[in-house]
């Protein structure tokens, strides 16, 4: 089946490192994404990885994919109370047609 | 400033009354989708319509009815509104036609049925 599933809250001081995780169920992903809600607004796009590759570095965004577990991880450095936001895992899946099934979303709190 | 416009912002409307969302995009996308946002339970997509002409149902299609009569408009219908579709709706789109489906949303409807 597809399922996409994340922890709904993470609290974290400001200055230390976020660790947001996601566990997909589908094999068929072609592309894994994580986007950012931020209060009283839609979702953008944050960073993505492809599904052959293990890890993805974008400034202080580290994207960790375990294809074998179906793992996924977005790891923040130095987070920052502007980092305080909805973030939601999703994949693509080819079915045909491609579709995007999105994660509940995990809720971070930044403390200053 | 290219992008999707979702109207109204937000809305109280009376159980039994029908309601349209409107949703408009400017980057001559061919996908689009309308998904509720509800606490706990993420995105759940309505509708869906991967190109002018077309439409699909989603997960939660119940209740709801969409249109895409041009590349730009994809309204969604509510006909006779409920108080479990008190929810979040956003629009959203995607150029389609490759793996890599980059989804861009509007910044959403806030709605309440009473």
């Amino acid at each position: 089946g597809e399922d996409v599933e994340q922890s709904l809250f993470l609290s974290v001081r400001e200055g230390d490192s976020s660790v947001i995780n996601c566990t997909y169920t589908d094999s068929s992903s072609t592309y894994l994404y994580w986007y950012k809600q931020e209060p009283g607004a839609g979702l953008q796009l944050l960073t993505y990885i492809f599904s052959n590759m293990d890890m993805k570095q974008d400034q202080r965004l580290t994207v960790l994919l375990n294809k074998k577990d179906k793992h996924l991880s977005l790891r923040i450095a130095d987070t920052q109370t502007g980092d305080s936001a909805i973030y939601f895992c999703a994949e693509s899946l080819n079915t045909g047609g491609f579709k995007t099934i999105f994660g509940a979303g995990t809720r971070l709190f930044v403390k200053a | 400033i290219a992008g999707i416009t979702q109207a109204p912002t937000s809305q109280i409307l009376a159980a039994g009354r029908r309601m349209t969302l409107r949703c408009t995009q400017d980057m001559r996308h061919n996908a689009m989708y309308w998904y509720r946002q509800d606490l706990g339970l993420g995105l759940r997509l309505i509708h869906y319509s991967n190109t002018a002409g077309t439409t699909g149902k989603g997960e939660v299609p119940d209740g709801y009815s969409v249109s895409r009569a041009n590349t730009d408009d994809f309204p969604l219908t509510l006909a006779s509104a409920v108080p479990s579709q008190t929810s979040v709706y956003f629009c959203a789109s995607t150029p389609g036609g490759g793996s890599y489906n980059e989804q861009f949303f509007g910044p959403g409807t806030r709605l309440t049925v009473l």
